[in-house]
């Protein structure tokens, strides 16, 4: 089956750099995919990676590794409006699953402070 | 413009009530997902759907049910069979040509009174 892992919480500074995990067990990795939600909002799509390395988007970074089942968003400069929850999803092509299947992590709140 | 809208945006449901949640994008996509997020909680997957008239349960497919009779539309129903149904609802598709991300719709909050 899937499994997603990461932080329940974390809280940072204001122009401080923060790095959220995220580690993963699926048995037909297709991508790994982070997303940002403001509390009672859809999620929005941030990042997605597929190959071992950093993807660097402003001020957002994501890394993964596929081996070690593992991926990080780095968020430099924090801003206040960075507060939210941070969403790590893995898409998974299994055998006899019907095709695609994204499934989420809990997701990890952020509370950036002045 | 091409998005995905989900509707309506709130809605309450009397207890023993069957009700259905709409979904409809017009990006072309084949697949369609429909979650469920309970309060400071992640996404838990309820159906998905990968072309027309085919669909597959999720990890929480129970007292649910899912149609998939247009591309552009894969509505949700919310059964009395499903005992605690206050939440929020979201709907997302993908292009699996591109394989790229998830689009999601506004979201549905159900309340059950």
């Amino acid at each position: 089956g899937q499994n997603i892992d990461q932080p329940t919480e974390m809280t940072a500074t204001e122009g401080a750099i923060v790095q959220i995990n995220c580690t993963y067990q699926t048995s037909g990795f297709n991508g790994l995919f982070w997303y940002q939600q403001h509390a009672g909002e859809a999620p929005t799509f941030l990042s997605y990676n597929v190959l071992d390395g950093l993807e660097e988007k402003g001020r957002f970074s994501s890394f993964l590794s596929r081996s070690k089942g593992y991926s990080y968003l780095l968020l430099k400069e924090l801003q206040m409006k960075d507060s939210a929850s941070y969403l790590c999803a893995v898409r998974d092509l299994g055998v006899g699953t019907g095709g695609f299947k994204t499934i989420f992590g809990a997701g990890t709140r952020l509370f950036v402070k002045a | 413009d091409g998005g995905i809208t989900q509707s309506p945006k709130y809605l309450f449901r009397k207890e023993g009530q069957n009700v259905t949640l709409s979904c409809e994008q017009n990006l072309n996509h084949d697949a369609m997902y429909w979650y469920r997020q309970d309060p400071g909680q992640g996404l838990r997957l309820i159906y998905y759907s990968q072309i027309v008239n085919d669909f597959q349960k999720g990890d929480i497919a129970e007292g649910y049910s899912v149609s998939r009779e247009k591309k552009e539309s894969f509505p949700l129903t919310v059964t009395s069979a499903q005992k605690n149904p206050t939440a929020f609802y979201l709907c997302a598709s993908f292009s699996r040509q591109t394989n790229t991300e998830a689009f999601f719709g506004q979201g549905t909050r159900l309340t059950v009174v």
